[in-house]
């Protein structure tokens, strides 16, 4: 199975950051990666696809790069409303896998 | 308008079953592939298993830590998606989600979730 570990498990940020969740795979899983947002008490919501396609209505300001077995999640000015849990999902192969996840809180 | 309605969790004894159902709505369900996913309390997310559309026979993929006791199917009169559980253990203790998925480059991608089904294996 391909492992998928975020970094930094947990960041603690301030309104306006440049914030830079990683997500490294245990194999190469080259463009095939997804990125969720998920609130507390609610579903996740799916916010890059194929690693840097953004989803309709999904906020310019989240991006995605990378390939292989090392992918980026960039917000690049924290808002109020991004404070939640990051999960990146590999879409390469089965069984699908998700990331430990990522918490961002205030500072 | 997309939406998946999660029912049937509840609470269940261990070495019990359950069928949790997710009624699909505002899009054409037989065109899409379909998951469940779940997460523990307080724990990440993990994905379960996968129905493939009509035109892939509905075939499904499941995670390690299910095959043999999950089952997915689909009812595509009623626009259904189900999870038969069997012989379920403690640690299947989680919201379930039903998700659908949309292709691109190749590979598929969860764009619709619904809002979960709590499963609690007690005694």
């Amino acid at each position: 199975d391909i492992q998928l570990t975020q970094s930094p498990s947990f960041l603690s940020a301030s309104v306006g950051d440049r914030v830079t969740i990683t997500c490294r795979a245990s194999q190469d899983i080259s463009s095939y990666l997804a990125w969720f947002q998920q609130k507390p008490g609610k579903a996740p919501k799916l916010l890059i696809s194929g690693t840097s396609t953004l989803q309709s209505g999904v906020p310019s300001r989240f991006s995605g790069s990378g390939s292989g077995t090392e992918l980026t999640l960039t917000i690049s000015s924290l808002q109020p409303e991004d404070f939640a849990t990051y999960y990146c999902q590999q879409g390469y192969t089965y069984p699908l896998t998700f990331g430990g996840g990522t918490k961002v809180e205030i500072k | 308008e997309v939406q998946l309605v999660e029912s049937g969790g509840g609470l269940v004894q261990p070495g019990g079953s359950l069928r949790l159902s997710c009624a699909a709505s505002g899009f054409s369900f037989s065109d899409h592939y379909m998951n469940w996913v779940r997460q523990a309390p307080g724990k990440g997310l993990e994905w379960i298993g996968r129905s493939r559309d009509k035109a892939h026979s509905h075939s499904t993929e499941y995670a390690a830590s299910v095959k043999g006791r999950f089952t997915i199917s689909r009812d595509e009169s009623n626009n259904s998606l189900y999870l038969q559980m069997n012989s379920l253990k403690t640690e299947d203790t989680a919201v379930y989600y039903c998700t659908r998925d949309f292709g691109s480059g190749g590979r598929y991608y969860s764009d619709y979730w619904g809002q979960g089904s709590l499963v609690t294996v007690s005694s």
